[in-house]
C-alpha cells in the first residue's frame, strides 16, 4: 500500500495568518491516465470529513480560495492563506492512484 | 444537495457481525460509488470498501475481505455495510461517502472524491 506521510503533525496558527501542511507518497502518486489521484479533506470537531481538494489543487464547491493545493508526483502541499477560526480541525491528504486509497495520519489545525 | 444519513450506533459482541446503513437523499443514487471509511477513536481513517449501485459488485481493501460485504438497494437509494467477526479493535466510527462525479466520468467508475459523507455510526465491540 501507498504510505501518505504528513507534516507536521500539529500546526498551531494565529488567526489570519497562513497555514502549510505537507503530504508526501511513498510512491509517485501520477496514475497511468495521466491524472494525479491527490485530495485533502478537512475534518472539524465531531464532525465528518468533508472535501476541499480534489486532483493536487482544484477546490471543490463551496470552499473558500484561502484554501489551495499544488504539489506533483510525491510531494504535496495544502495552503490556507489566513486561517480563520471555523479552519480548525484536522486536515488529511488521501491518495486513490492505487487501490486501496490511503490516507494521511492528519495535521491538526488549532489557534494560538 | 445530496445528503448520505446513517443508522445509529450500536453495541456488538466480539464473533458478533454488525450491519450499518447509508440512505441517500436528494440525488441520483445508482450512479455515483459509495465508499465506506472507518475512524477508530482518535485515530485517522481507513478506507474499507466500495460499490457502485449500478453495478452492484464491490471492492474491497485486502485487510477486510472475507469479512466486510458492501450492498446496495437501489429501490430504497440505500447503502450497506455489514462487517463480520467483530473484535475489539473494530471499534470506531464508520462513515459512508460519495464520489462527486457519477461512474461515467471515470474509466474506473470510480473517482474516490468523496463528498458528502454521511454523519458516521460508532460501532463498540465489547463484551
Amino acid at each position: 500500500d501507498i504510505v501518505m506521510t504528513q507534516t507536521p503533525l500539529s500546526s498551531p496558527v494565529t488567526l489570519g495568518q497562513p497555514a502549510s501542511i505537507s503530504c508526501r507518497s511513498s510512491q509517485s502518486l501520477v496514475h497511468s491516465d495521466g491524472n494525479t489521484y491527490l485530495s485533502w479533506l478537512q475534518q472539524r470537531p465531531g464532525q465528518p470529513p468533508r472535501l476541499l481538494i480534489y486532483k493536487i489543487s482544484n477546490r471543490f464547491s463551496g470552499v473558500p480560495d484561502r484554501f489551495s493545493g499544488s504539489g506533483a508526483g510525491t510531494d504535496f502541499t495544502l495552503k490556507i492563506s489566513r486561517v480563520e477560526a471555523e479552519d480548525v480541525g484536522v486536515y488529511y491528504c488521501m491518495q486513490a492512484t492505487q487501490f486501496p486509497q490511503t490516507f494521511g495520519q492528519g495535521t491538526k489545525v488549532e489557534i494560538k | 444537495q445530496v445528503q448520505l444519513v446513517q443508522s445509529g450506533a450500536e453495541v456488538k459482541k466480539p464473533g458478533s457481525s454488525v450491519k450499518v446503513s447509508c440512505k441517500a437523499s436528494g440525488g441520483t443514487f445508482s450512479s455515483y460509488a459509495i465508499s465506506w471509511v472507518r475512524q477508530a477513536p482518535g485515530q485517522g481513517l481507513e478506507w474499507m470498501g466500495g460499490i457502485i449501485p449500478i453495478f452492484g459488485t464491490a471492492n474491497y481493501a485486502q485487510k477486510f475481505q472475507g469479512r466486510v460485504t458492501i450492498t446496495t438497494d437501489e429501490s430504497t437509494s440505500t447503502a450497506y455495510m455489514e462487517l463480520s467477526s467483530l473484535r475489539s479493535e473494530d471499534t470506531a466510527v464508520y462513515y459512508c461517502a460519495r464520489d462527486i462525479y457519477p461512474y461515467y466520468y471515470d474509466s474506473s467508475g470510480y473517482d474516490n472524491w468523496f463528498d458528502p459523507w454521511g454523519q458516521g455510526t460508532l460501532v463498540t465491540v465489547s463484551s
